[in-house]
């Protein structure tokens, strides 16, 4: 079945590194891949999400670019903050009516 | 605008007990959708209802049951509740085409004791 591994956390940065989080995706055809950020006792915001091949989704400087050949949707920023401190989850749909999640990566920038 | 809402916020129940869960979708949203997600782990798909029907249902046990009224909002119910049941409950809404995101609310923390 359709599956989305995500790397382990937890991340710890520094302020203004730069953050790469891992997501590897299986899938038959080629799904919509999202990024959801989760702080803490919140529900799930939306964050980017790209729609077919070589997409890149884009947003308050975080950026993922949809690989087909390598079934990856990597999450990337230039330079974190420490409000980006946070859980994060890549998803992808299954069909018309359901998501799947990986288990989340949590990330720590310290000031 | 108004988001998703949820209600209640947190919830304390007993083993055995039965629990509802209530979700009002973002306005034009025809589809609702039900997540569980414990703690640490990715949200795990329950049901989804588009237009008062349910279109998809997730690996969980005949205990969880949902339904859409005419208004789109939604009802998650759990009977028999087990200790395993303590987690997030998350609804999510959207218009239900392909490719369209799916809107979260904030959550219903159920615990159960």
């Amino acid at each position: 079945g359709n599956s989305v591994t995500q790397m382990e956390g937890p991340v710890t940065l520094s302020e203004e590194a730069f953050l790469t989080i891992n997501c590897t995706y299986t899938a038959t055809g080629y799904p919509s891949l999202f990024w959801y950020v989760q702080y803490p006792g919140e529900g799930l915001q939306l964050l980017l999400k790209a729609t077919k091949a070589d997409d890149k989704g884009s947003n308050k400087g975080f950026e993922a670019t949809y690989r087909k050949e390598t079934t990856s949707f990597h999450l990337e920023k230039g330079s974190v903050q420490v409000s980006d401190s946070a859980v994060y989850f890549c998803a992808l749909e299954e069909g018309t009516y359901k998501y799947i999640f990986g288990t989340g990566t949590r990330l720590k920038v310290l000031a | 605008d108004a988001g998703v809402t949820q209600s209640p916020t947190h919830l304390i129940k007993t083993r055995g007990q039965h629990v509802t869960l209530r979700c009002s979708p973002i306005s034009g949203h025809k589809s609702v959708s039900w997540y569980q997600q414990v703690l640490g782990q990715g949200p795990q798909f329950i049901f989804q209802y588009y237009e008062k029907e349910e279109r998809g249902r997730g690996n969980f046990p005949d205990r969880f049951s949902a339904r859409q009224f005419p208004n789109y909002s939604s009802e998650l119910n759990v009977n028999a509740l087990l200790l395993g049941d303590s987690a997030l409950y998350l609804c999510a809404s959207s218009t239900g085409a392909q490719g369209a995101e799916q809107y979260f609310g904030p959550g219903t923390r159920l615990t159960v004791t």
